[in-house]
């Protein structure tokens, strides 16, 4: 069965203080990893797509891996306007038209 | 800003009323989705919709019934509702559900609905 874990629930920074988010999945083939960034009250908003093992995308002060087995959401010297709940999402081969969501992660960046 | 546009923004309705909830894009993509986000969790699927076709069904209650009136549209149908309906509605879309690699999805910013 196809499994997409976040960890870890909930992550509380001081500005600037570096840190990283997991989305480990398993999954019988991966069509392509999702992030996005869900503020409250409102709609996901998309981040990135990774395709492959290996794979980077970066954004002013996100950047997103991926392995064989996990994707990481490192954040560069966050500011408060980071805090969001971080949603990591898995299209494999065989869910046409599916997106397995995890249960996110809520990144509090306090000043 | 979101490309993927959602009407009304929040609704509240009783449980003998029957309302929609209307979704509209822009970007040229053959494929719509409607999901349920209930606080706290992740959105769940309901449906999908590919060339203006329904394609997935995730078990849906039939108080729900969406429509695809053309590429651009996509609506939401409500009536006879129950309480625990109550939740935000995303819908979103994308190239297409069959394209080589993933297909990114772009949500809109929602409908938040109350059932009372």
């Amino acid at each position: 069965e196809d499994q997409v874990t976040q960890s870890p629930e909930a992550l509380r920074l001081q500005e600037g203080e570096s840190s990283s988010l997991n989305c480990s999945y398993t999954v019988s083939g991966l069509r392509g990893l999702f992030w996005y960034r869900q503020d409250p009250g409102k709609g996901p908003e998309f981040l990135f797509t990774l395709y492959s093992a290996g794979e980077e995308k970066e954004k002013e002060r996100l950047k997103a891996t991926l392995t064989k087995k996990e994707s990481f959401l490192h954040i560069t010297a966050p500011k408060p306007e980071d805090s969001a709940t971080y949603l990591c999402a898995v299209q494999t081969t065989d869910s046409w038209g599916k997106f397995q969501f995890g249960a996110g992660t809520q990144v509090v960046v306090t000043p | 800003d979101t490309e993927v546009t959602q009407t009304p923004k929040h609704l509240v309705m009783g449980m003998t009323n029957k309302k929609s909830l209307k979704c509209e894009q822009h970007m040229g993509h053959r494929a719509m989705y409607w999901y349920k986000q209930k606080a706290k969790k992740p959105p769940e699927l309901m449906f999908v919709y590919s060339y203006e076709k329904l394609s997935i069904n995730e078990s849906v209650p039939s108080r729900f019934s969406p429509e695809c009136p053309n590429s651009s549209l996509l609506n939401l149908h409500l009536h006879a509702l129950q309480p625990e309906d109550s939740a935000l509605y995303l819908c979103a879309s994308s190239q297409d559900v069959m394209g080589q690699g993933g297909n990114t999805i772009y949500f809109g910013e929602g409908s938040w609905l109350t059932v009372v």
